[in-house]
């Protein structure tokens, strides 16, 4: 089965501009959790959406938000950008929340610069 | 907070040999504890977990055991390939978090043949 997509792969903005990305989960899964990766901070947890609600929320500023669809599907928002918003942001989809969910499988990410 | 610490690398090893990288966690109660693996320009992917105390989570031989007294989950292999050259990713999870993991900051592997 189809894994977890995330569009753009790549994405160059300037400093103000917004960005909106998206990620598909795979068929069947209703979480879907954003990350972003930078080589100074690391993997950082940016928000958890399950049934189109969100369920947990990182330590970002508001400039970051995000929606889940009712078929899952979920896009981040991220508005002012800044040159420290440069980072690879790694989408999660799984199947459940909580005991009853096995493992979260990730996306290969959007790569954003901004200049 | 809930915190992982992992080993600095980059940890470089010749083909066949032993590996260990080093995890710790900092957390109020039991996580779930799990080992992800990044190779280039790709997402992570699942090695191996474990979800409670003295459980030892294997897979493609690698193996990590959940050890509760020292709060650690030191990832293991017998024999390294050149293929095993990624990033290796310590990371914790409660259920009552949702599906919220919280990583280490990696270690870089590299198997020279």
């Amino acid at each position: 089965k189809a894994g977890v997509t995330q569009t753009p792969r790549y994405l160059i903005k300037t400093r103000g501009q917004q960005v909106t990305l998206s990620c598909s989960p795979i068929s069947g899964h209703r979480s879907v959790s954003w990350y972003q990766q930078t080589p100074g901070q690391g993997l950082q947890f940016l928000f958890e959406y399950f049934s189109e609600t969100q369920r947990n929320k990182g330590n970002f500023p508001g400039r970051f938000s995000g929606r889940q669809f009712s078929n899952s599907r979920s896009e981040m928002n991220v508005s002012t950008l800044e040159l420290g918003d440069s980072a690879l942001y790694l989408c999660a989809s799984s199947l459940e929340v909580g005991p009853k969910n096995t493992e979260a499988f990730f996306g290969q990410g959007t790569r954003l610069t901004v200049v | 907070g809930n915190s992982v610490t992992q080993m600095e690398g980059p940890v470089t090893l010749s083909e066949e040999a032993f590996l260990t990288i080093n995890c710790t966690y900092t957390a109020t109660g039991y996580p779930s504890l799990f080992w992800y693996v990044q190779y280039p320009g790709e997402g992570l992917q699942l090695l191996l977990k474990a979800t409670k105390a003295d459980d030892k989570g294997s897979n493609k031989g690698f193996e990590a055991t959940y050890r509760k007294e020292t709060t650690s989950f030191h990832l293991e292999k017998g024999s390294v390939q050149v293929s095993d050259s990624a990033v290796y990713f310590c990371a914790l999870n409660f259920h009552n978090a949702g599906n919220m993991l919280t990583f280490g900051g990696g270690t870089r592997l590299m198997v020279k043949p």
